[in-house]
């Protein structure tokens, strides 16, 4: 079965600064790869996600890079901001419908 | 406000009772999950529903047991609990269809088994 790898498993930055979060997946099946950020206390929130037919993306401060070659994809949050804190997840799917395949997360701070 | 609610948000219970948790979602999807996170925050997958109909059942116990009474609710209900079993429950859904793949999380059921 699919298996996602992430890295690293934190992550400090000076406010302003960038944040880059990298994953692998195993199954080249997998078609739909979003990231979602967990705050202290709540649920996970999609934040950016790509679907394998496209290379980047690109909402506001935060992108998403893929390269299915080499089946890893990155997040990049640039101008970092405290408020961006939190915990941040890769992901893995083979489309609507199926199953989300979590990396391990990876817990952000950005000090003021 | 459209989302995904799960009751309860807390649950506090002994080894060896049975829970039940609450989901409903009110955004029109067809598809819902129950995903467990453990105290190293790793989320996996339990369930997944289409339609009322079990589409995914990962290597879980026996002991849980989803149901799904229409499509916009997905109850899970827990026998015979163990220490084990203390995590975080997040439901979740989707649409099936092709374009769409954005899961919506729930904001979480903290279980805990003393």
């Amino acid at each position: 079965g699919e298996n996602v790898e992430q890295h690293p498993s934190t992550l400090s930055v000076q406010e302003g600064d960038s944040a880059v979060i990298k994953c692998t997946y195993s199954d080249s099946a997998s078609n739909y790869f979003p990231w979602y950020k967990q705050e202290l206390g709540k649920g996970p929130q999609l934040i950016i996600d790509i679907r394998s037919n496209v290379g980047e993306k690109k909402d506001q401060r935060i992108a998403v890079t893929l390269n299915k070659t080499a089946k890893h994809f990155s997040l990049h949050i640039t101008e970092t901001q405290p408020e961006d804190s939190a915990v941040y997840f890769c992901a893995a799917s083979k489309g609507a419908g199926t199953a989300l395949i979590f990396g391990k997360g990876t817990t952000l701070s950005v000090s003021s | 406000d459209t989302a995904v609610s799960q009751t309860p948000k807390y649950l506090v219970t002994q080894m060896g009772n049975d829970k039940s948790i609450k989901c409903e979602q009110n955004l029109g999807h067809d598809t819902m999950y129950w995903y467990k996170q453990d105290s190293k925050k790793f989320l996996k997958i339990m369930f997944s529903y289409n339609n009322k109909e079990l589409i995914i059942n990962e290597t879980v116990p026996n002991r849980f047991s989803p149901k799904s009474p229409d499509k916009a609710h997905l109850n899970l209900h827990i026998n015979s609990l163990e220490l084990g079993d203390s995590a975080v429950y997040f439901c979740a859904s989707s649409l099936s269809g092709p374009s769409s793949n954005e899961q919506f999380f729930g904001p979480g059921t903290r279980l805990t088994v003393l």
